[in-house]
């Protein structure tokens, strides 16, 4: 049961440099999104996708681009890195038909810990 | 005021203790509500959703109160397993998944 894969789970980059985090889902969901997290600020959206081909921003998609080519696959760029976006990002996927059962559920990668020197 | 706020904690209790965290939200006409678990250094996992009547599962009760904007969650019988931080979530604005709010967390520490 593999679920939702991030890669890589550690990265320390350079500022300025680039670079991709990987997401891929099996479970078929239609809905992707990719949030980060830091200390005292909980889990803030970056951009989602409700399908393949299609994205959204988030509350904080400045620094970022996404792209979704395949429903299983959701990738987050970081074009030129900058300190302020050393964080810890998840992956998540969830499915239409679990909202309208209103579950809300969202499942989770393990995360992907990104520091920018 | 912030959209989803949380009591950071730490809430330190011992094992069997009861304890229940707040939780309020600021958009009146938002329209599900979740309460997510975290443990350290890994990733959110869906607890428990709450209805507008009340849920439980086990030892844990999860509340809303409409009026007052805010949910609740309730533990019995603390395990130590329990230890986690737990996450808040509103839909907002309801539509879109986008519109997930997450709380900041709270911590959760329980003690021999």
């Amino acid at each position: 049961n593999a679920g939702v894969t991030q890669t890589p789970k550690f990265r320390v980059l350079k500022t300025g440099q680039s670079m991709t985090l990987l997401c891929a889902q099996d479970m078929n969901h239609e809905y992707m999104y990719w949030y980060r997290q830091d200390p005292g600020m909980g889990l803030r959206l970056i951009h989602y996708s409700v399908g393949e081909g299609t994205t959204a921003k988030g509350e904080v998609p400045d620094g970022y681009n996404v792209s979704r080519l395949k429903k299983q696959n959701f990738l987050l760029g970081l074009e030129s890195a900058a300190p302020s976006q050393t964080s810890v990002y998840f992956c998540a996927s969830s499915s239409p038909k679990l909202n309208r059962l209103n579950t809300g559920e969202l499942f989770f990668g393990e995360g992907s810990r990104l520091t920018v020197l | 005021r912030k959209e989803v706020e949380q009591d950071p904690g730490p809430f330190n209790v011992p094992e069997g203790a009861t304890v229940a965290f707040n939780c309020t939200y600021s958009n009146s006409a938002s329209q599900s509500f979740f309460w997510y678990r975290q443990d350290c250094r890994k990733e959110p996992k869906l607890l428990m959703s709450v209805y507008s009547s009340g849920n439980e599962d086990g030892r844990f009760t999860a509340q809303l109160n409409r009026a007052s904007q805010y949910i609740s969650l309730l533990i019995r019988d603390s395990k130590l397993s329990d230890s986690a931080t737990y996450l808040c979530v509103v839909n907002m604005y309801g539509g879109s998944q986008g519109n997930l709010i997450f709380g900041k967390g709270t911590k959760l520490s329980v003690k021999p």
